[in-house]
């Protein structure tokens, strides 16, 4: 069974400061794609990064990286320069082809707090 | 101009009533999903309609029932509300997932708030 494991609950970061998200998952397939989204306190999902399990090169997107370790199935989330606007709930997901890549299996979530 | 859509925005509602929740997007997608966030935050694909037709039908009870009357829209109608279904509930598209093989995000609905009394 395909899994998604966040071992952070919740962590506080100083504005301007780097953090990273941890993400590890499980799964048999070779081909898969893992995303973060991230949810403010207003509630709604944004889509933030993507990276493919063949893409040889870490995604990047403006403030947010992705650390990928596919030997050790870690894809960790970094945002540098933390701003305030980046305290919310962050989730990390797969798809594959075992759901015939339908459906976003979420892991539990990490909530941030950005402190000025 | 917002591409996935959700009414309505909170439903507040007694035990035992039957509600629907109505989803449309404007993105040209054929995939459309329903998503269940609880009360820890927890994520959980419920169903997915590929070009009107069920694709992922998850161990949701009988009571939920999707409708797709066409790829821009997917509804969830909910029998005999239960207090257990209190829950924000997430509509999302995207373009095909077999095609894209996996690239193409999910764009999420702003949820559903759903209260049963």
């Amino acid at each position: 069974a395909q899994k998604i494991t966040q071992t952070q609950p919740g962590m506080f970061v100083q504005e301007k400061e780097a953090v990273t998200l941890d993400c590890t998952y499980d799964t048999s397939d070779p081909s898969y794609g893992l995303f973060w989204y991230k949810q403010p306190s207003s509630g709604e999902m944004i889509f933030l990064i993507y990276q493919g399990s063949y893409d040889q090169q870490n995604a990047t997107e403006g403030r947010y990286s992705l650390n990928f370790q596919k030997a050790r199935k870690s894809a960790n989330l970094v945002i540098s320069a933390s701003q305030l606007g980046d305290s919310a709930m962050y989730f990390c997901a797969m798809r594959s082809p075992t759901d015939s890549w339908g459906k976003l299996q979420f892991g539990a979530g990490t909530q941030v707090v950005v402190t000025p | 101009d917002t591409a996935v859509s959700q009414t309505p925005k909170y439903l507040v509602t007694q035990m035992g009533n039957d509600k629907s929740i109505k989803c449309e997007q404007n993105l040209g997608h054929d995939t459309m999903y329903w998503y269940k966030q609880d009360s820890k935050k927890f994520l959980k694909i419920m169903f997915s309609y590929n070009n009107k037709e069920l694709i992922i039908n998850e161990t949701v009870p009988n009571r939920f029932s999707p409708k797709s009357p066409d790829k821009a829209h997917l509804n969830l109608h909910i029998n005999s509300l239960e207090l257990g279904d209190s829950a924000v509930y997430f509509c999302a598209s995207s373009l095909r997932p077999i095609q894209d093989r996996g690239y193409n995000e999910q764009f999420f609905g702003p949820g559903t708030r759903l209260t049963v009394l």
